[in-house]
């Protein structure tokens, strides 16, 4: 079974500079999908940003990029230019490629923008 | 707005009683999935739909049911309600491929 791990349960950073959330999984699958989620304190679960695993490049949002190593199995999430409405947890998922394509999410991390 | 809509917002009710929650995914959207998440606490997959076929099945307790009716709205059946069952329900809808699944605004559900 395919596991995703968050071992930041919080992290802090100063208005304006850059932080990264890890992520790593477990899987035996070679084709799947990875996604960034917001969740701020309205509790809305937002879309941040989606990487396939076939692709090597990694995705870019805005202020949002990832670091995408394949054979580490981990996905990092990097915030650029950090705002205060960047404050919320944020969540790590995995979703196969086949199958039954449930969304496997990790425990979260707890962002705090300092200003 | 993710274009998902969930009824109620907020529910309160009292231990022993049936509630139903209500899901409308985005129009187009086959796929529906349900999770639970208790105060600061991750995302607990319970189940998924796929035009109106169930998909897959996480920790649904047996008193949870749901289903996915043929216009693709589902509901969520909560039953013996007991204390430990306070918490937000997610609905989510994605559509064909893996651009990711959109969440609802979620019920929140405390039993008292």
């Amino acid at each position: 079974a395919q596991t995703v791990t968050q071992s930041q349960p919080e992290m802090s950073v100063q208005e304006a500079e850059t932080v990264t959330l890890s992520c790593t999984y477990d899987t035996s699958e070679s084709d799947y999908y990875l996604f960034w989620y917001k969740q701020p304190p309205s509790r809305q679960m937002i879309l941040v940003i989606r990487q396939e695993a076939y692709k090597q490049q990694n995705a870019t949002e805005n202020r949002f990029s990832v670091n995408f190593q394949k054979a580490a199995k981990s996905f990092s999430l990097k915030i650029s230019d950090s705002q205060l409405g960047d404050a919320a947890m944020y969540f790590c998922a995995y979703r196969s490629a086949k199958g039954t394509y449930k969304y496997i999410f990790g425990t979260g991390t707890r962002l705090k923008v300092l200003a | 707005d993710s274009g998902v809509t969930q009824t109620p917002k907020h529910l309160i009710t009292a231990t022993g009683q049936r509630v139903t929650l209500r899901c409308s995914p985005r129009s187009g959207d086959l796929s529906v999935y349900w999770y639970q998440q208790s105060l600061d606490q991750g995302l607990q997959f319970l189940i998924q739909y796929y035009n109106g076929e169930e998909r897959a099945k996480g920790n649904i307790l047996e008193r949870f049911s749901a289903q996915q009716f043929p216009d693709l709205h589902s509901e969520l059946n909560l039953s013996s309600l007991e204390l430990g069952d306070s918490a937000l329900y997610f609905c989510a809808s994605s559509p064909q491929g893996a651009v990711g699944a959109f969440f609802g605004q979620g019920t929140r559900l405390t039993v008292v």
